[in-house]
C-alpha cells in the first residue's frame, strides 16, 4: 500500500493568487497522478508527472495553469496559477501501488476555494 | 480515452446485496476494470478490480461480462457504512504510460 499526505488540507484563496499543493507519498512511485473534483462532480484527471521529466497534460489542463513539480520519486506539487472562482475544486493527489499492483491509491484531497 | 457509464444513483435496504452497473463499450484488451469508492470528504478507496475474470475479495465480487463491455460490481450485503459514490473506471495503458479514468459514479443510498 501507499500513504500519501497532501498539504494544504483546505485553503481560501483571493482571486488571481496562486496555490501550491504538496503531495508526499512514503514509498518511491515511477507515476503520480494530480486531478480535480469539481463541486458535486466526478474526478478528472490533469496531469501525470513522471521523475525527471515534464508532465504530461490532458487535454483541457496547460502547464501555464497548472505547473507541476516532480523533484524526486515521492514528492510532488501542483500549483494552481492566476486563480478565478472557477478553479474551486477539490484536487487529488494518486500513485498507482509498486510491486506492479495496479491499485491506486488517493490522498485525500486539498479543498480550494477561490473568493 | 475508453469511458465508462454508471446510473447516477441506486437505493439499497441494509443487509440486502447490491448490483452496481457499469457500461464500458469502448474498452480496450489491455484495460482493467476498476472499482472505487468515494466517502464523504475523503479521498477514492480501492474497492477491486479485475481484466477478465471474475473476482472476489472480502469488500465485493466484481463480475465481468464476456465481451468485457459490461461489469457489475456486487456488495454481497450492504451496511449502512457502503453509503459512498461508486466508481467505475478504467485503468487504461496509453503511449507506454497508463492513467485511470474515472467514470461519472453512482451514490448508494442504504436505507435501514
Amino acid at each position: 500500500s501507499a500513504v500519501i499526505s497532501q498539504k494544504p488540507s483546505r485553503d481560501i484563496c483571493q482571486r488571481g493568487t496562486s496555490l501550491t499543493i504538496q503531495c508526499q507519498v512514503d514509498s518511491q512511485v515511477t507515476m503520480m497522478f494530480w486531478y480535480r473534483q469539481q463541486p458535486g462532480q466526478s474526478l478528472t484527471l490533469i496531469a501525470t508527472a513522471n521523475q525527471g521529466s515534464e508532465a504530461t497534460y490532458e487535454s483541457g489542463f496547460v502547464i501555464d495553469k497548472f505547473p507541476i513539480s516532480r523533484p524526486n520519486l515521492t514528492f510532488s506539487t501542483l500549483t494552481v496559477s492566476n486563480m478565478s472562482p472557477e478553479d474551486s475544486s477539490i484536487y487529488l493527489c494518486s500513485v498507482e501501488a509498486t510491486g506492479g499492483k495496479t491499485e491506486a491509491f488517493f490522498g485525500q484531497g486539498t479543498r480550494l476555494t477561490v473568493v | 480515452d475508453a469511458k465508462t457509464t454508471q446510473p447516477n444513483s441506486m437505493e439499497s435496504n441494509e443487509e440486502e446485496p447490491v448490483h452496481l452497473p457499469c457500461n464500458h463499450s469502448t474498452i480496450s484488451g489491455t484495460d482493467y476494470i476498476h472499482w472505487y469508492r468515494q466517502l464523504p470528504s475523503q479521498g477514492p478507496e480501492y474497492v477491486i478490480h479485475g481484466l477478465t475474470s471474475n473476482v472476489n475479495n472480502r469488500m465485493a465480487s466484481l463480475a465481468i461480462a464476456e465481451d468485457r463491455k459490461s461489469s457489475t460490481l456486487i456488495l454481497h450485503r450492504a451496511t449502512l457504512r457502503d453509503a459512498a459514490v461508486y466508481y467505475c473506471i478504467l485503468r487504461s495503458i496509453v503511449i507506454g504510460t497508463y492513467k485511470y479514468i474515472f467514470g461519472t459514479g453512482t451514490r448508494l443510498k442504504v436505507l435501514a
